[in-house]
């Protein structure tokens, strides 16, 4: 594998269930990240993990649950979701140093339909 | 706070037509990075280009070029001699100096090029 892989690439779940979304880099980076992309939207940047520091949009609700075991791996973990939930889930990972930001390199994105 | 604007929703050109995306950003910092995602139908999004803020030289790759003109905040994508493989969603995207978290995209213009 590589570049950035995401399983499921598609994730059918009722309002009630539990599931979990997987990501996984191969490029040695140091920072992951979640980010949603709604129909007629621009990319909204869910949480970031950078150098073992997480970062949140204060805006996403609880119901989505981010976790980072090590640098390869990002789980985004969905309970209880809202039909307005359904988007593409996208992941990417990144190389951060100091001083420069480098470009973020995407997965393909799980397809979650809410019903 | 950083912005993204790119006015134009959908654009169709006819093949080997030259075609121009416009972008234009705001933005309070002085150093910064700009963007410019490829978004196929298959979702994932690919990295086209990144160029800092103090570097106002324009980049041609192949049928590509960008222009980026910090005295009217632009930053254009312009594909010359269109081709139907160009059909696309592409993002532009802005990020503050040193930061892994403030990638902030624009809302997408969807280009169809039509045979």
């Amino acid at each position: 594998e590589t570049g950035v892989t995401q399983t499921p690439r598609h994730l059918v779940m009722g309002m009630t269930n539990k599931k979990s979304l997987k990501c996984e880099q191969h490029l040695g980076h140091n920072a992951m990240y979640w980010y949603k992309q709604s129909a007629k939207k621009p990319l909204e940047l869910m949480f970031v993990y950078s150098l073992e520091e997480r970062v949140e949009n204060n805006s996403v609700p609880s119901r989505f649950s981010p976790e980072c075991p090590n640098s390869s791996h990002l789980f985004l973990h969905l309970h209880t979701l809202q039909p307005e939930d359904s988007a593409l889930y996208l992941c990417a990972s990144s190389q951060v140093a100091s001083g420069g930001t480098n470009e973020q390199f995407f997965g393909p994105g799980t397809r979650l339909t809410v019903l | 706070a950083q912005k993204v604007t790119q006015a134009q929703t959908e654009i169709s050109v006819v093949e080997k037509e030259d075609v121009t995306l416009d972008c234009v950003y705001e933005t309070r910092d002085t150093t910064y990075y700009l963007f410019w995602y490829k978004q196929p139908p298959s979702g994932e999004l690919v990295f086209l280009i990144r160029r800092n803020s103090f570097d106002e030289q324009n980049e041609i790759s192949g049928r590509y070029s960008w222009n980026f003109q910090k005295s009217t905040s632009s930053f254009n994508f312009t594909i010359t001699a269109s081709q139907v493989v160009d059909s696309a969603v592409y993002f532009c995207a802005l990020s503050e100096w040193g930061s892994a978290r403030q990638l902030t995209f624009g809302s997408g213009t969807q280009l169809t090029v039509l045979p």
